[in-house]
């Protein structure tokens, strides 16, 4: 199974980039790298997925080196409402792995 | 308007009944799946459903029950065998496994 890795809190202020690192050594080849948003008292809400280079979209980027064993979720421009946690996955289609980690526990503040 | 919804957002029972907590989307979702979040902890995925009339436990499936009659519906009973009910459950849907999970606003259970 792949187990993730992840720093239990970060700290940021507004306006700055965030990096939050993943660790997954044991990644198989079938599986991607997911990442999740969560709020107090909220269902998570998708970031961003990719299995391998860089990803991005209109929120996140998400890097992943050549040997697949971490993923970075990089946060541009950070607000005080980007105040979550952040969960990494790591997993193949087949769903048979399914496990969200502690997450990290991201406080921007003013 | 599509989505997930979950009822009731918030339950309370007393310990020894069982209760159903449910899921419905509307998304035409193939796979449905339960997680189970306690107070500063991540989610643990109790059952998971790829498809109607199947579905496949997941870390923590004992004291709980599934079904997955029809597509739209998986709702999830936690038993008087589950020691520790009380919990904040989330209900999510996926075009396929593994796929971008759309979460619903989740039940908060408390047990006495």
């Amino acid at each position: 199974l792949a187990k993730t890795t992840q720093p239990i809190s970060m700290d940021s202020y507004e306006g700055q980039e965030v990096n939050i690192t993943c660790s997954h050594n044991n990644i198989a080849t079938n599986d991607y790298i997911t990442w999740y948003q969560q709020f107090p008292s909220q269902g998570p809400r998708f970031i961003i997925q990719g299995y391998k280079t860089k990803v991005t979209n209109e929120v996140a980027s998400l890097f992943i080196p050549a040997d697949r064993k971490s993923s970075t979720l990089s946060l541009p421009r950070v607000s005080l409402s980007d105040t979550a946690v952040y969960y990494c996955l790591v997993g193949d289609m087949s769903g048979d792995d399914m496990r969200f980690g502690a997450g990290t526990r991201l406080t921007v503040k003013p | 308007d599509g989505g997930i919804t979950q009822s009731p957002k918030y339950l309370f029972r007393k310990e020894g009944q069982n209760v159903t907590l449910s899921c419905e989307q509307n998304l035409n979702h193939d796979a449905m799946y339960w997680y189970r979040q306690d107070p500063g902890q991540g989610l643990r995925l109790i059952y998971y459903s790829q498809i109607v009339n199947d579905f496949q436990k997941g870390d923590i499936a004992e004291g709980y029950s599934v079904s997955r009659e029809k597509k739209e519906s998986f709702p999830l009973t936690v038993t008087s065998a589950q020691k520790n009910p009380t919990a904040f459950y989330l209900c999510a849907s996926s075009p396929r496994t593994f796929y971008e999970q759309y979460f619903g606003p989740g039940t908060r259970l408390t047990v006495t």
